[in-house]
């Protein structure tokens, strides 16, 4: 079975500044699907980025980007310029993309990231 | 607005009360997804379906049932309820049959067992 890990319960960063959000995950599989999703105070879950193990190249959604190391099964979250409106709680999520699976999700604990003026 | 509905928005029932929570897909979107989401044991996979039949099944207790309909909403059935059933439920649709298609989440149905 999969398991996604997030090491950071809590992280906080200053207005205008970078932060970086740590997911590790365990898998057997070649092919997969990584994700972040974000949910503010309002509880929706609002997908932020998504990465195809099968390409190399690091995916970048404006001010968000990641960084994935498959050899490692590492996929961090970078924010850059963070804004007030950032504040929520970050989770990572992994996705099978093997022929046959069901396509569920299985996220991470989430990381909670506060943004200070 | 991910498209995804969900009803109600909050329940607040008693322990041994059934509910039942209904998720409208994305138009076009055949696959539903239902997760819970509760303190302890943070986002989990309860059940999936498939253009009207069940694809596959997560940590979904046996007092829990859930259908897709013809029209491909959707209703996950809570019975017997407990305490610990308190949670937010979340439904999540995709086109389905298509893996790199994302997930879109409801907004939820926040459940509340006094």
């Amino acid at each position: 079975a999969q398991t996604v890990t997030q090491s950071q319960p809590e992280m906080s960063v200053q207005e205008a500044e970078t932060v970086t959000l740590s997911c590790t995950y365990d898998t057997s599989e070649s092919d997969y699907y990584l994700f972040w999703y974000k949910q503010p105070p309002s509880r929706q879950m609002i997908l932020v980025i998504r990465q195809e193990a099968y390409k190399q190249q690091n995916a970048t959604e404006n001010r968000f980007s990641v960084n994935f190391q498959k050899a490692a099964k590492s996929f961090s979250l970078k924010i850059s310029d963070s804004q007030l409106g950032d504040a929520a709680m970050y989770f990572c999520a992994y996705r099978s993309a093997r022929g046959g699976s069901n396509y569920k999700l299985t996220f991470g604990k989430g990381t909670l990231l506060t943004v200070n003026p | 607005d991910s498209g995804v509905t969900q009803t109600p928005k909050h329940l607040i029932t008693a322990t041994g009360q059934r509910v039942t929570l209904r998720c409208s897909p994305r138009s076009g979107d055949l696959s539903v997804y239902w997760y819970q989401q509760s303190l302890d044991q943070g986002l989990q996979f309860l059940i999936q379906y498939y253009n009207g039949e069940e694809r596959a099944k997560g940590n979904i207790l046996e007092r829990f049932s859930a259908q897709q309909f013809p029209d491909l909403h959707s209703e996950l059935n809570l019975s017997s309820l407990e305490l610990g059933d308190s949670a937010l439920y979340f439904c999540a649709s995709s086109v389905g049959g298509r893996e790199n298609q994302p997930q879109h989440f409801g907004d939820g149905t926040r459940l509340s067992i006094l």
